[in-house]
């Protein structure tokens, strides 16, 4: 089955420092979605995409489907960004609706 | 429209004895997908159900199973539990009108702890 890497496993940063958190997927993808897991272990949806580029306010998603990676920016951060970001996505062949999750990036944000 | 939402949040259980937990989808959505996350293995897909028909399994023992009934709300059971059973238990909710590439929401999850 399909492969997710993230990268970097840990980030510190201090407020107001910008970031980029990367994916690599091992094959073609229908299905790619950002998020963010909070403390109380909510999985938040930050982004769907499987190709091209998104933005929703400081955040923003590339993904390039032909060489198999996504990133993800965050901009002017802030302490409530502090959590985990998970990159999770769907392989071409399979059936049914399965999303294989990378490790995750541990972001901390500090004053 | 309401979120997904999953009960109980916490449960804590004994080797041995089994545990159901309960997944309600938006409104509207017809796939139902579970995940199991630990700290040692991360996030792992269990399995999905549509139409009250499992379309999808990880590679999970047969312990855990799971049903969704014909207002989509899903189920999913332990049995005979293990120590490494003790997880966070998500679970995820999409429209399925093209199953490949709907968006999945998650609920809060159910954090099962095992003694």
């Amino acid at each position: 089955g399909i492969q997710v890497e993230q990268s970097p496993p840990d980030l510190i940063l201090q407020e107001g420092a910008n970031s980029t958190l990367r994916c690599n997927f091992s094959d073609s993808v229908n299905n790619l979605q950002w998020f963010h897991q909070n403390p109380w272990g909510q999985l938040i949806n930050l982004f769907y995409i499987p190709s091209g580029t998104k933005q929703n306010g400081r955040l923003s998603a590339t993904t390039v489907a032909t060489e198999r990676y996504s990133l993800l920016y965050i901009s002017s951060s802030q302490t409530t960004d502090s959590g985990v970001y998970f990159c999770a996505a769907r392989g071409l062949t399979g059936g049914g609706n399965k999303l294989t999750f990378g490790t995750g990036t541990q972001l901390k944000v500090e004053l | 429209k309401a979120g997904v939402t999953q009960t109980p949040r916490y449960l804590i259980k004994t080797r041995g004895q089994q545990v159901t937990l309960s997944c309600s989808p938006i409104s509207g959505h017809r796939s139902v997908s579970w995940y199991q996350q630990t700290p040692g293995q991360g996030l792992q897909f269990l399995f999905e159900y549509f139409s009250e028909t499992q379309r999808n399994k990880g590679n999970f023992p047969g312990r855990f199973s799971g049903r969704q009934f014909s207002n989509s709300r899903s189920e999913m059971n332990v049995s005979t539990l293990e120590l490494g059973d003790s997880a966070l238990y998500l679970c995820a909710s999409s429209l399925a009108v093209d199953s490949s590439t709907d968006t999945q929401y998650f609920g809060p999850g159910t954090r099962l702890t095992v003694l």
